[in-house]
């Protein structure tokens, strides 16, 4: 059973930077089919799509346009997780962060495994 | 980006109706399609993919159709753990995108 948790604190100071990491169990982020996405949720975006790291061969990142000069987002093989960054973040930015896995193939890529979700409050 | 617009944004039903959710594509999507149900305090959970095929474990009540900008969420007879908030998402390009979400409401 594949399963995704999430770690990470709940508030950030502004112009600091923001960290999640999701770790995954039942499932290789290293998969040549798989994509490891970050989703967050907010009342004022509603749910808003910010990237994902895949590996083909070799690593391969995207980023939705209005957030790609301050998102990164990494992988780490050996533990088996991958981990959002922002920067210089603003109020704005407060919301549940999500990971979420998809699957090239049948489900066309959908999101079908979620993380628990972390709050994060940007707030000095 | 490709804007996903959902109607109703919420309803009112009751149980065992008839429920239609309706999302539109601002462009061609073909089938790129899926459903996600959200309950409060809880993670979006995958219905429908690829416009018309229901996730493993997902009632049948759930259904999805439609292909290109046009699509429809059904719940054929509505139980009281429906009620719920529901989000389109297309897949077809980046970045992904979602509807504002229906709200069903008892």
């Amino acid at each position: 059973q594949v399963q995704l948790q999430q770690s990470g604190p709940g508030l950030v100071k502004p112009s600091q930077i923001l960290s999640v990491t999701c770790a995954i169990s039942g499932d290789s982020v290293s998969r040549n089919s798989g994509a490891w996405n970050w989703i967050r949720q907010s009342p004022s975006r509603g749910l808003e799509w910010l990237g994902r790291t895949y590996y083909r061969s070799k690593w391969y990142n995207d980023y939705a346009p209005s957030i790609k000069s301050r998102i990164i987002i990494n992988q780490d093989t050996s533990r088996n997780q991958f981990s959002l960054q922002l920067n210089s973040v603003t109020p704005e930015d407060t919301a549940v962060y999500y990971c979420a896995r998809g699957i090239v193939g049948p489900t066309l890529d959908a999101f079908d495994i979620w993380g628990q979700g972390t709050l994060v409050t940007v707030s000095s | 980006d490709i804007q996903m617009t959902q109607s109703p944004s919420s309803l009112s039903a009751s149980v065992g109706d008839r429920v239609t959710i309706t999302c539109r594509a601002s462009q061609n999507i073909d089938i790129y399609l899926c459903w996600y149900q959200q309950k409060p305090g809880k993670a979006p959970e995958l219905l429908i993919y690829a416009a018309s095929s229901l996730q493993s474990g997902v009632p049948s009540r759930f259904s999805g159709s439609g292909s290109g900008t046009d699509f429809t969420l059904t719940i054929s007879r509505l139980q009281p753990e429906d009620f719920a908030t529901y989000y389109c998402q297309q897949s077809y390009n980046t970045p992904r995108t979602f509807g504002g979400g229906t709200k069903v409401e008892i």
